[in-house]
């Protein structure tokens, strides 16, 4: 079954970083550009980035750049995103999302990884 | 404040029609890149719906279709169903350095 699995919520101090893990399964993981986007509670998508998983390549969004790091391990099929000096406006649902062959679009999703940011 | 704008909210009964707009600029839409949209039903990931301005995926049933012209995309829903009823996103390609992809801020789709 091809699916894209997301590690568990994650709850963080404010300054704190955090690491969430999209597994991919189906699939090879070098295929397909992975996309990562957020969405915080009651609001709706933001586009985060996109690793390359075949050469490692990434592109941030301007307001990420510098605190958010896309990786992947080709060895276990997984994609990473790691985000530091958290803040309260982080807290939202992290989504993975591949980038399919029609038009650029995603046309896999994870299910979401909450992260909560609190003091 | 989403660079694609949609309307918050649209409504409609059981069996009629509806449409969801997302306005862009010469930036993205305008500029020719695609728009796709994605259904996201409560307490659920996004799902792709269309792609491509009018390609709906394998499963995607043939109510759902999607258009696009000048700077705007309308997505269209007919006979409408219950389980229609979720938020609604519009996406596409920005040549702007800040983000390469872009998205509509949502419309929730209430079936009445």
């Amino acid at each position: 079954q091809v699916q894209l699995v997301q590690s568990g919520a994650e709850v963080k101090k404010p300054g704190a970083s955090v690491k969430v893990s999209c597994k991919t399964s189906g699939y090879t993981l070098t295929d397909y550009y992975m996309h990562w986007v957020r969405q915080a509670p009651g609001q709706g998508l933001e586009w985060m980035g996109w690793i390359n998983p075949n050469s490692g390549a990434t592109n941030y969004v301007q307001k990420f750049q510098g605190r958010v790091t896309l990786t992947r391990d080709t060895s276990i099929s997984a994609a990473y995103m790691e985000m530091n000096r958290l803040t309260s406006d982080d807290t939202a649902f992290y989504y993975c999302a591949r980038e399919g062959d029609g038009y650029d679009s995603f046309d896999l999703w994870g299910q979401g990884t909450l992260v909560t940011v609190s003091s | 404040q989403s660079v694609l704008t949609q309307p918050p909210s649209v409504s409609g009964a059981p069996g009629q029609r509806v449409t969801i707009s997302c306005t862009g600029s010469r930036s993205n839409i305008g500029a020719g890149y695609a728009v796709h949209w994605y259904q996201q039903l409560p307490g659920a990931a996004p799902k792709l719906l269309i792609y491509g301005n009018n390609i709906r995926p394998s499963g995607v049933p043939d109510r759902f279709s999607g258009s696009k012209s000048g700077t705007s995309a309308s997505l269209a829903i007919t006979g409408l169903q219950a389980e229609d009823e979720a938020y609604y996103y519009c996406q596409s390609f920005d040549i702007s350095p800040s983000a390469s992809r872009v998205f509509g801020g949502g419309t929730k789709l209430t079936v009445l």
